[in-house]
């Protein structure tokens, strides 16, 4: 059974940097699948924020894309994002999940991490 | 202001059917897969329907999916108290390069 999770600070300043890790078990990341951050702003809808592929490729929303990298690190089976020059509008709950290819579903989810950007 | 387009709201009594659409374009639901999650309150999301019409295993057939052009619809037959939930639609914009998500459907089971 494949599970995620995510781990990093709660709080982050403004104009700071934001940086999660997402560990992956019961699945090797670089064996298949592109692996994906997502975020959801108190009481709003779901954002994707990018995914990484297994062979390293990234694939970023073009309105995060000049903040946004996202890396694997597969010596211990995770993946993580980092948010440049965060504001209070990159106060969210934090997922990590997967997706296969063109087919663009996501199974399954780590259970979310809320980050407040807030001084 | 979603890419994909969700009624913010629906309701239906416990038994009784209810259906949620998701309204795109031919840049996203006409040209690839649309999938719909469940997400409980307090919760993460969870895939409830893939490819348009997939369940999961788990997943039971009280949930359906389907697609016609660019608009795609998730049913729920025999409404639980359980199913109060959001549910999003999602999919990818070739326009925009990205994988979207419709707003979010709030279901009430009164």
């Amino acid at each position: 059974q494949v599970q995620l999770q995510e781990s990093g600070p709660g709080l982050v300043k403004p104009s700071e940097t934001l940086s999660l890790t997402c560990a992956v078990s019961g699945y090797s990341i670089s064996s298949d699948y592109y692996w994906d951050w997502m975020r959801q702003p108190p009481g709003k809808g779901l954002e994707w924020i990018g995914s990484i592929k297994y062979g390293g490729r990234t694939y970023y929303n073009p309105s995060l894309k000049s903040r946004v990298t996202i890396s694997l690190d597969t010596s211990n089976n995770n993946f993580s994002v980092r948010l440049s020059s965060v504001t209070a509008a990159d106060t969210a709950v934090y997922y990590c999940t997967r997706h296969k290819g063109e087919l663009n579903w996501f199974d399954p989810w780590g259970q979310g991490t809320l980050v407040t950007v807030s001084s | 202001q979603s890419v994909l387009t969700q009624p913010p709201s629906v309701s239906a009594a416990p038994g009784q059917k209810v259906t949620i659409s998701c309204s795109g374009t031919s840049f996203n639901i006409g040209n690839g897969y649309v999938s719909w999650y469940q997400q409980l309150p307090g919760a993460a999301p969870k895939l409830l329907i893939y490819e348009n019409i997939k369940r999961p295993s788990g997943i039971p057939d009280r949930f359906s999916g389907s697609k016609s052009g660019t608009s795609a619809t998730l049913d729920i037959t025999g409404l639980q108290t359980g199913d109060e939930a959001d549910y999003y639609c999602g999919t990818w914009d070739s326009s925009l390069t990205a994988l979207i998500f419709g707003g979010g459907t709030k279901l009430a089971v009164l």
